[in-house]
């Protein structure tokens, strides 16, 4: 099993481009997770969803969109990249949000706009 | 504003003694608190995990505590190891609801 697995790792981007980060997970779990890391503000959660073809905002959605068009894969993506997206971002998955079944990251991608 | 707090951003242990790491959080109704552990350029793993209803949960050299009526939780490792310097983030919700997680502590076990 490779659990969770994101692409890229590493990707610089010039102001307004955009691009489409990937997440697969093959643990067969219904949610999945983005999160974007910063120095002092921890993990914050930009969307979710619920199972297939189901999206939802979290603590910090602007300028980004998701898809879940399979259950396997989750996409992030920026339409129109700014110096304010410059992060570390973190997919998960869990196969419930009951107390006990704990979220699974993938190894993250680190994310540079110019 | 933080729902979640961990004041101390960094905290050195010898190996052998025991390790204290410290969570805050605001929200009197988080039911269930979790401590993942982060190394460099991976992402985090889940550690342990305590519902509201217990006080202590142990697993191996691992133990969470939770006050309640403080609002607060702490990770103890004893012994610590080398190998267990890290950042280590708290994370709290209201079951089936999103997760708030702490700003992180890194942990450094000096051999």
């Amino acid at each position: 099993n490779a659990g969770v697995t994101q692409t890229p790792k590493f990707r610089v981007l010039k102001t307004g481009q955009s691009m489409t980060l990937l997440c697969a997970q093959d643990m067969n779990h219904e949610y999945m997770y983005w999160y974007r890391q910063d120095p002092g503000m921890g993990l914050r959660l930009i969307h979710y969803s619920v199972g297939e073809g189901t999206t939802a905002k979290g603590e910090v959605p602007d300028g980004y969109n998701v898809s879940r068009l399979k259950k396997q894969n989750f996409l992030l993506g920026l339409e129109s990249a700014a110096p304010s997206q410059t992060s570390v971002y973190f997919c998960a998955s869990s196969y419930s949000v009951r107390a006990g079944d704990e979220q699974f990251f993938g190894p993250g991608t680190r994310l540079t706009v110019l | 504003d933080q729902q979640v707090k961990q004041n101390s951003p960094s905290l050195s242990v010898q190996e052998g003694r025991i390790s204290i790491l410290n969570c805050d959080y605001t929200n009197s109704m988080f039911d269930y608190f979790l401590w993942y552990k982060k190394y460099p350029a991976e992402g985090p793993t889940f550690l342990i995990s305590i519902s509201s209803i217990k006080d202590k949960n142990e697993d191996g050299r691992f133990t969470v505590f939770l006050n309640k009526s403080a609002k607060h939780l702490s990770l103890h490792i004893v012994p610590s190891q080398p190998g267990d310097s890290a950042v280590y983030f708290c994370a709290a919700s209201v079951t089936g609801n999103q997760f708030y997680f702490g700003t992180g502590t890194s942990l450094t076990v000096i051999p």
